[in-house]
């Protein structure tokens, strides 16, 4: 499977304890994007990578989230000090800078439980 | 600013039935709009896509039309089998594709 892969697909935590949530783009990709989803509501957009700089982030994204692409090829997403409004599901998607259109391709995501 | 709004669910309709979801959105300068489809327990797929105006995306028997002059990506198909159902998202990115804008979703349940 050449898609997008993310992991793990879920994951339970108690609020205050630290997640890391890894992604792995389409290998000829050189843009990756992460997103938050809530229950009946679309992706929102939190931060994403050219390469291995981090070119945008969202206002939604505190400052207990830290994204990382160290080689420009995946990513990890960090979430320290959970809380329980951080529950979502969390997507990655992949892109080629070259595309006009912009199209993304999206992982199967990690859903978040904070109890 | 960039948004998306899209007709809200959840639709249900019998099989064979006629399928719109209207979308419209909200840009500075050309977008590319999209239509991507969310079975369940799975990731997003794109469905369909259009990167200007007059242009048709068309995916599976589903249809959009990007119209600038009334700022819509209406989704529609013809007649619906029960495996449509699912959640259908509207979307755009601005030229740079630097981000996307969601709509909220219209869940569509197809029943025999």
């Amino acid at each position: 499977d050449t898609g997008v892969s993310q992991d793990p697909r879920h994951k339970i935590t108690k609020r205050g304890q630290n997640v890391t949530f890894r992604c792995d783009p389409i290998s000829e990709h050189n843009r990756l994007y992460w997103y938050r989803q809530t229950l009946g509501q679309g992706p929102e957009f939190l931060t994403y990578f050219q390469n291995e700089a981090q070119l945008e982030k969202s206002r939604l994204l505190s400052d207990r989230f830290s994204a990382e692409r160290p080689k420009g090829s995946f990513s990890t997403l960090e979430i320290q000090r959970t809380e329980q409004g951080d529950s979502a599901m969390y997507l990655c998607a992949s892109s080629l800078a070259a595309s006009g259109s912009g199209e993304q391709f999206f992982g199967p995501g990690t859903r978040l439980t904070v109890l | 600013g960039n948004s998306v709004t899209q007709m809200e669910g959840p639709v249900t309709l019998s099989e064979e039935a006629f399928l719109t979801i209207n979308c419209t959105y909200t840009a500075t300068g050309y977008p590319s709009l999209f239509w991507y489809v969310q079975y369940p327990g799975e990731g997003l797929q794109l469905l369909l896509k259009a990167t200007k105006a007059d242009d048709k995306g068309s995916n599976k028997g589903f249809e959009a039309t990007y119209r600038k002059e009334t700022t819509s990506f209406h989704l529609e198909k013809g007649s619906v089998q029960v495996s449509d159902s699912a959640v259908y998202f509207c979307a755009l990115s601005d030229r740079t594709g630097n981000q996307f804008y969601f709509g909220t979703g219209t869940s569509l349940t197809v029943i025999p």
